[in-house]
């Protein structure tokens, strides 16, 4: 167990609507990352936020949306969904906002359909 | 952007086998991890090791930073460590993301 919790676990839903995915962060880490996982495009790594600000940006479409609460928990939006967003979405968290070891969530898997 | 390229893509062992899988990445790097994931699909943290060598149990690490490779030695299989492995690292002086290899899938038979 990472310390990093992930809801929910699955996650079923029709093309064109509104999803949001939930990460706390293990105790005392202050970076939130969002990795997406899909069969075509491996790992990858969509946004980062640390102690509430976002930091990074990776390949996150304008349909996605994150953000970190002050008690530091994130939320993923993922709206007007296609087909092709099905993947297991990872949550990581580390202390720092660089230089540390990032800890994966068990993920939520997304089906679309 | 960097190349993580890892090697081989797909391994069968027996149980009790040792093995070597290798990471090689085309840029200096601030941080490499390894992980294991597992059929399930959680993604388990094996090593944090930008330099150096660790060991923990029947798994260990080794990372030469000066020739950009990396190396993830598993000893005495078990099919509990059946799963992919991969290898990320984050790119000297950019933000702290993780970049992935594509994985080696390990599959250990009894």
């Amino acid at each position: 167990d990472s310390g990093v919790t992930q809801t929910p676990k699955h996650l079923i839903t029709a093309t064109g609507q509104r999803v949001t995915l939930r990460c706390s962060p293990r105790s005392g880490d202050l970076s939130v990352y969002w990795y997406q996982q899909s069969l075509d495009q491996g790992l990858q790594f969509l946004i980062q936020y640390y102690n509430g600000e976002e930091r990074a940006k990776g390949n996150i479409l304008e349909r996605f949306s994150a953000q970190q609460f002050p008690d530091l928990h994130s939320e993923l939006n993922l709206s007007s969904l296609e087909l092709g967003d099905s993947a297991l979405y990872f949550c990581a968290s580390s202390v720092g906002d660089s230089g540390s070891a990032q800890y994966f969530g068990p993920g939520t898997r997304l089906t679309v359909l | 952007g960097i190349q993580v390229e890892q090697s081989p893509p797909d391994l069968i062992l027996q149980e009790g086998a040792n093995s070597t899988l290798r990471c090689n990445f085309s840029d200096s790097v601030n941080n490499l991890q390894w992980f294991h994931q597992n059929p399930w699909g959680q993604l388990i943290n094996l090593f944090y090791i930008p330099s150096g060598t660790k060991q923990n149990g029947r798994l260990s690490a080794t990372t030469v930073a000066t020739e950009r490779y990396s190396l993830l030695y598993i000893s005495s299989s078990q099919t509990t460590d059946s799963g992919v492995y991969f290898c990320a690292v984050v790119v000297s002086g950019g933000y702290n993301k993780l970049i992935f290899g594509a994985g080696t899938r390990l599959a250990v038979h009894p």
